[in-house]
């Protein structure tokens, strides 16, 4: 079953700028993963966030976590043309035996 | 990170037949692998779980006739899709996870397949 549910958006921004993408789920989670994808690729793993972390960032990438609000967002700082991609949230949850739900995704276009 | 690799890439078939994925972790032994299916300008659907030596678990809605899942090994796991007819056409990944690995593993790059 699909948990994590980005708010279907497609982003379209101009290089330089920062890039904010959300994310909500229903269940109690072990972590939250975020994942990006090209165009007919496959996923690539960018970060994780256990349940009793809150932020954590990655070179120019910044997550959150509200466990109170079942919510998460990714925030890309001044992008590139090279994060045109589209962005997944997944979710481990507690009782999922380490499968992922992954949430509708959010298209990212950033313009050179 | 771990290497998982998929094979093959890409599949074009016509419609009746079978066509096997395979999925393999290079350098590490899976103790679990997952398959999932996306359409286009989707997400990720979870298919089925195969533990190692055990019969796959799967997805509610997904039919296990049709997609039969093999994990003989602990560094290969294949996904059978029987008797492929046109609304079989989509983007087959699997991952495959170490039993210490983080939830979820390490993602293949995925094979699309295609059925006319």
């Amino acid at each position: 079953s699909q948990q994590g549910e980005e708010d279907p958006q497609a982003l379209s921004i101009q290089e330089g700028e920062n890039a904010t993408m959300n994310c909500s789920y229903k269940t109690s989670i072990n972590n939250l993963q975020w994942y990006r994808q090209n165009s007919g690729r496959g996923l690539v793993h960018l970060i994780l966030i256990r349940s009793n972390e809150r932020e954590k960032h990655s070179g120019r990438l910044r997550v959150t976590l509200d466990t109170s609000k079942k919510s998460s967002s990714l925030l890309i700082t001044a992008s590139r043309a090279a994060d045109t991609a589209s962005y997944f949230c997944a979710t481990d949850s507690l009782y999922g035996n380490n499968r992922l739900a992954f949430g509708k995704g959010n298209q990212v276009v950033v313009i050179p | 990170g771990a290497v998982v690799s998929q094979h093959p890439s890409w599949v074009i078939c016509k419609s009746g037949t079978s066509v096997k994925i395979e999925c393999r972790s290079l350098d590490f032994q899976a103790t679990t692998m997952f398959w999932y299916r996306q359409f286009p300008k989707q997400s990720l659907m979870l298919m089925a779980t195969s533990n190692e030596g055990s019969k796959a678990t799967y997805e509610q809605g997904v039919e296990k006739d049709k997609f039969l899942i093999n994990h003989a090994s602990l560094t290969l796991s294949t996904l059978t899709v029987t008797s492929a007819h046109p609304e079989d056409s989509s983007f087959y990944i699997c991952s495959a996870r170490h039993s210490s690995g983080r939830a979820g593993g390490f993602f293949g790059p995925g094979t699309r397949l295609t059925v006319l």
